[in-house]
């Protein structure tokens, strides 16, 4: 049983570049997110998914877009990515409050 | 979305029980109280989670007065391996906008 997997692990893109953060779960979940960690912070929302098909800005969703691209599918897009766009991006998938969140290991994103 | 307000950091040794205690004053009638452990360089893991009065697992208990508007996590007899942060979330169970705060830092000393 995978969990919630994401690719790549580890990138580094140049200030401008566009890449996909890909997230796939196993669980027949219907929420999935995406988050961010900064340094010594906490993790932020960007965006959020209910159901397939359904989308929702969080906190910080600012230079990002997102695909539920069917039930088990997440995307993360940064279109022209900046260095304040350098973090660690979590993808989890749960079932709302009354189930709880599993996450995947994380991207670790560099821009420069 | 209910406000948290969680202390920063925490310090314990190694046996001593640990209770972290998170504030939700705007806390709504549908809203449940989720907490979180984070390890380094690892996503949050799911502790624990209640609506009301107390709730215990394998691993940590919850405790939520009547009124709702604080809960304390609380675990037992600590060890160097739960050195960790722990986040309070509290949501809408109607509601999937699941937002982390700061999160308290726990630090176990031998």
């Amino acid at each position: 049983n995978a969990g919630v997997t994401q690719t790549p692990k580890f990138q580094v893109l140049k200030t401008g570049q566009s890449m996909t953060l890909q997230c796939a779960q196993d669980m027949n979940h219907n929420s999935m997110y995406w988050y961010r960690q900064d340094p010594g912070m906490g993790l932020r929302l960007i965006y959020y998914s209910a159901s397939e098909g359904t989308t929702d800005k969080g906190e910080v969703p600012n230079g990002y877009n997102v695909s539920r691209l069917n039930k088990r599918e997440f995307s993360l897009r940064l279109e022209s990515a900046a260095p304040s766009q350098t973090s660690v991006y979590f993808c989890a998938s749960g079932g709302a409050w009354d189930t709880e969140a599993f996450f995947g290991q994380g991207t670790r994103l560099t821009v420069v | 979305l209910a406000k948290t307000t969680q202390p920063i950091s925490m310090d314990s040794y190694e046996g001593q029980e640990v209770n972290i205690t998170c504030s939700h004053n705007n806390i709504a009638t549908n809203d449940y109280i989720t907490w979180y452990q984070q390890f380094p360089s690892q996503g949050p893991r799911f502790i624990i989670q209640g609506y009301k009065t107390k709730v215990t697992n394998e691993v940590a208990s919850l405790f939520i007065p009547a009124d709702r508007k604080s809960s304390t996590l609380s675990l037992p007899r600590v060890s160097l391996s739960d050195t960790a942060v722990y986040y309070c979330l509290v949501g809408d169970i109607n509601n999937n906008d699941m937002r982390f705060g700061a999160g308290t830092r726990l630090t176990v000393k031998p």
